[in-house]
């Protein structure tokens, strides 16, 4: 059971926007960022938003992120077959003292 | 470019230990905070451990806590990960991860914990 929930799968057509959500609670995203990962298929992870809504540099700005309270969300617009893949969000949570992520959403682009 | 290889995962028994390293180039590790993750099979990703950029300060998930050990050797660019008392919900791929925000990953190695 992971700590942030997150719904285990998503999808959408060619060219839709997609909005994935990441739930915590007051220990950790309702305090602290928002973190965002995307994970290919026997790829490394790879850092897609930082501090809620930050893009690192090559990250195309159909990646936005958000947080609201003590949830996260990460939108995908004008999606594309090569945004299928696993995404996660984590964030630090200070009653466990470590990183917490969530257990993951399978994106499907049909 | 930036570059993170780990190595010495493998097949060990249920009580056994493993040291995982990680060789980083192509940024300036000593500035960098470390982290390992892992991913047992079909499952998420989980926060494993994290050292600051000079060795002085470690945390570590519950489940880990007391049998393993993160270190560092800024000289070598290189990460570590002593994993004593295996068990076998250790089994994962583990990943090292330089950054803040777990910025950069690297391929991961694999720890099988069976008899």
């Amino acid at each position: 059971q992971s700590v942030l929930t997150q719904p285990p799968s998503a999808s959408g057509t060619p060219g839709q926007r997609v909005t994935i959500s990441c739930s915590g609670t007051s220990s950790n995203i309702g305090t602290y960022a928002v973190t965002w990962y995307q994970h290919l298929p026997g790829a490394a992870p790879k850092l897609l938003i930082y501090t809620n809504n930050e893009r690192p540099s090559g990250v195309p700005d159909r990646f936005s992120g958000s947080k609201s309270g003590t949830s996260g969300y990460l939108a995908i617009s004008g999606l594309q077959s090569e945004d299928e893949a696993d995404y996660y969000c984590a964030a630090w949570d200070n009653s466990l003292s470590g990183w917490v992520f969530g257990g993951g959403t399978k994106l499907t682009v049909l | 470019e930036v570059q993170l290889v780990e190595s010495g995962g493998g097949l060990v028994q249920p009580g056994g230990s493993l040291r995982l390293s990680c060789a980083a180039s192509g940024f300036t590790f000593s500035s960098y905070w470390m982290h390992w993750v892992r991913q047992a099979p079909g499952k998420g990703l989980v926060w494993v451990s994290r050292i600051n950029s000079d060795g002085s300060s470690t945390s570590y998930a519950d489940s880990v806590k007391g049998r393993f050990t993160i270190s560092r050797d800024n000289a070598k660019n290189s990460l570590y990960l002593q994993m004593d008392s295996l068990r076998a919900e250790d089994t994962a791929v583990y990943y090292c991860a330089a950054g803040n925000y777990c910025d950069y990953w690297g391929q991961g190695t694999l720890v099988a914990v069976s008899s």
